[in-house]
Formats: structure tokens, sequence, C-alpha cells
């Protein structure tokens, strides 16, 4: 499809608790980027792949985030032990070029953590 | 490291009415590309207009256009003939003329068009 989607919308966790977020790309682009938006609405850069392979994860707090991108799957984002920080909206873009082509930005996944 | 400064956290403007919106980088990049992306109320962000720095030409896409002033590391976005939906956030980014290179976001323009 011509869109990335994003699921769930929304997601509440207790602190502590696991959170999943799932993104499928837009078919035949191979780049693929996670943003964090708090509410201050800016962003912070998480991670970036290029197919199955992260190319940046320079703006992931290891220690308790991970992310995936496997053939045939949509990727995910995983927060293990969410804290009240994690509060977030998070957005998944992917380009075909990864050359400045501009994303294509899902809708988000809105995260409260209680 | 590159950097988007947005110095006009809210604006507010008359509908018909032009408004421009201001945006500088820092970058020691020769070649790059600048964004102007829109987030309205539904929180999805579209991407409003792209420039690549190594043409000489102001980008227009309709209603926007952008004042790009390389030297000055500028990167203005023109709105004419406002309209109520064009009521959102407005971010300006940058990117390095890199494959895989992330895009770094402004802290955004709340810009509201009244009626």
């Amino acid at each position: 499809g011509e869109e990335v989607a994003q699921t769930p919308k929304h997601l509440v966790r207790g602190e502590g608790q696991k959170a999943k977020l799932y993104c499928a790309p837009i078919k035949g682009h191979s780049y693929v980027f996670w943003y964090q938006q708090v509410l201050k609405n800016e962003f912070k850069f998480l991670i970036s792949f290029q197919n199955e392979n992260v190319f940046d994860e320079t703006g992931m707090p290891k220690e308790r985030f991970s992310a995936k991108c496997l053939p045939n799957s949509p990727c995910s984002l995983e927060i293990q032990a969410t804290k009240l920080e994690d509060s977030a909206v998070y957005f998944c873009a992917s380009s075909r070029t990864g050359q400045g082509d501009g994303y294509t930005f899902g809708s988000g996944t809105r995260l409260t953590v209680v | 490291a590159q950097t988007v400064t947005q110095s006009q956290p809210e604006m507010s403007v008359q509908e018909a009415e032009t408004v421009t919106l201001s945006c500088t980088y820092d970058t020691s990049e020769n070649n790059y590309y600048l964004f102007w992306y829109k987030q309205p109320p539904s929180r999805q962000m579209i991407l409003v207009i792209r420039q690549e720095a190594y043409k000489q030409q102001n980008a227009t896409e309709n209603r926007f256009s952008v004042n790009f002033q390389k030297a000055a590391k500028s990167f203005s976005l023109k709105i004419s003939d406002s309209q109520l939906g064009d009521t959102a956030m407005y971010f300006c980014a940058f990117m390095k003329h890199a494959r895989d290179d992330k895009i770094i976001f402004g802290k955004g323009t709340r810009l509201h068009i009244l009626p």
C-alpha cells in the first residue's frame, strides 16, 4: 500500500511493563526510521534500518529499547520496563531511496505510561 | 553536528493573508536537503516542500514557496492566501546528502489561521 501503517494507534502501559509498537513500511521502501515525539513536540531520532540491517542506532536508549525489521514482517520497536518519560508519540517513517526524497510518515503510536 | 532553529514558537494570521515561517540551520556540509513538514492536529506528518541545496532555484508547491539563502543558512517558508486548513505545527528539517542519513528537525512553529 501507499501508506506507512503503524499499530496500535494508542497504547497504555503501567510503569515497568513492556510495550511493543509495529510499523509496516510502504512496499518497495527499503529504509525505515523511528522517531520519538515528546510532549514539547520535539522529534528525537531513535534508529534507522536498511531492509533488516540496522544503519544508525545512535538515538536508542539501548538498555531498554530494541528494534527489528525482519523480512516479510512489520518492523517493531520494543520498550522493556517502560518509564514515565517514555510517554510520547512514536513515529515510523519509510523512504524508497534514503537519499533525500523525504520520508513518508505513519500516523504514529501514542504511548502513555502511567 | 547539524542543528535546525525555528525562532517563532507560535504565529497567528488572518485567513487569506500571507505568512512567512523562519528557519535557520547550521552545517559544514555543502550538499544537503531541506524540508518543511506540516503536522495538523491529526498528528500526521505531511511533507510540504523540499529543497536540494545544490539547486539555486527556490522550490514552490502551489501556495507554498521557500526562500533558500545558502550562504546565510536560511530556509523560510511562505504560505500565500492562507487557509483555515493550514493551521498546524510546521517543522523545518535538514538531511545530509548521504544514503540512509536521518532527518534532523527543528522544534516547530505552531501556526494558527484565524477566520
